[in-house]
Formats: C-alpha cells, structure tokens, sequence
C-alpha cells in the first residue's frame, strides 16, 4: 500500500470549513484514499473513501487531484465535536483481508 | 444494533499472566480485525480473519494468538504478557467488498507491571 504525508497538526475555527490535505504520490490505480478519525480515546470512524472521483456524504467531502497524488477531506462546516485526528490511508480493495495501514494522522483542534 | 463490542474495557496484568481479550459483532461481517495503538502512535494490525475459519498475521504478531470462534466473535490471547504489550487494544470488523469500511470497537486499555 502507498505511504501518505499528512500534517502534523491544525487548528479550525467552529462553523467554518476545515481543509485536511494528504500526499500520496506513489499511489498506484487500482488504489483507493480512505478517511478515518479518531476522536480521542474512541476507536476509529470511517469517513468517507474514493477511488479517482470526487466524493461527499453527509459527514465531509473528498477531492482527489486528477493526478490522484494527493487529496484533501473537507468537513464543511466544523464543530467542536470534530476535534479529533485524522487519518489519511491508501490501499488496495482486497475481498480478503480489507487490511489498514495507519499513519501518524492530522491532529485538528476546532476552536471556537 | 451494539455494532462491535469488547470486553474487558480496562486491564491490568503482571508480567508473565495470560489474559484473552473478546470482541464480538452484530452486523453480519465476514472480516474482523485486531489493532494495538501505543501512546501517540497510529494503529497497528496484530491478526486479522478474513472470513470464519481463517486467520492471518497482521504487522505485529509476536507475543499474540487469535481465535475465530464463529462468524460473530474474534479473540486475541496474551500467553505471556510483557510490558511491551502495554497499549489499547481496538477490535474492527468489515464486509468487504460491499461495505469496505471497518468499524471499530470502543477498545480495551491494557497495562502490563
């Protein structure tokens, strides 16, 4: 699976949208980019996933570059409750063995 | 639905005593998976079962045996706990390749004297 490059940390303020990047220039196509976050002391929530295309759900949105070297998750309008670290992943759809491989994560404080 | 359960939440063992962590879920999933998170770290996986009846080793096996007791309910075992061993331990479980995203357990926190 591709390695990702996330920042270390970021601060948002609450109700304005938060940007997360994410570089993963060695992903290879048949590789997707998953979102995870963790929110302190909870085990891990998926987020949102996409392949080449640009996704949205109710939680966030995912722009992935037409190169697909790099991403950045948005959470539109941010709360105090989506302080938490966030987890950029790459990796292949396996039908066996859905494997995760996490990184070191972005650690975003939402202020108010 | 309780999603993906773990019991104990909280432990503490001496150096040396066996313990087995459970996990259970209730959606049906065919995959689940152990992971360790050390302070500050991200996830690491231990063992994962990508269907029942079968187990593989994830990135930090040693020290660690796994069970896949039915469809619903994955154990992991400590024979010998170290303090290395030290971390929370999370429990996953997914359905690939309909719903590839794995849900988490609340964890287990685990500390070894």
């Amino acid at each position: 699976d591709a390695k990702t490059t996330q920042p270390t940390s970021m601060d948002c303020a609450e109700g304005r949208a938060a940007n997360l990047p994410c570089n993963h220039s060695t992903i290879s196509g048949n590789e997707y980019v998953y979102w995870y976050r963790q929110i302190h002391s909870q085990g891990p929530q998926y987020i949102i996933h996409g392949l080449k295309n640009n996704e949205t759900n109710e939680m966030a949105s995912l722009i992935i570059t037409e190169d697909r070297k790099s991403s950045t998750l948005i959470l539109p309008h941010a709360t105090l409750r989506d302080t938490a670290v966030y987890y950029c992943i790459v990796r292949v759809d396996y039908a066996a063995g859905n494997k995760l491989t996490f990184g070191g994560g972005t650690r975003v404080l939402v202020k108010p | 639905n309780a999603g993906v359960t773990q019991t104990p939440k909280f432990q503490v063992l001496k150096t040396g005593q066996s313990m087995t962590l459970q996990c259970a879920q209730d959606m049906n999933h065919n995959s689940m998976y152990w992971y360790r998170q050390d302070p500050g770290m991200g996830l690491r996986l231990i063992y994962y079962s990508a269907s029942e009846g079968t187990t593989d080793k994830g990135e930090v096996p040693n020290g660690y045996n796994v069970s896949r007791l039915n469809k619903r309910e994955f154990s992991l075992r400590l024979e010998s706990a170290a303090p290395s061993q030290t971390s929370v331990y999370f429990c996953a479980s997914s359905e690939p390749p309909r719903r590839n995203e794995q849900f988490f357990g609340p964890g287990t926190r685990l500390t070894v004297l």
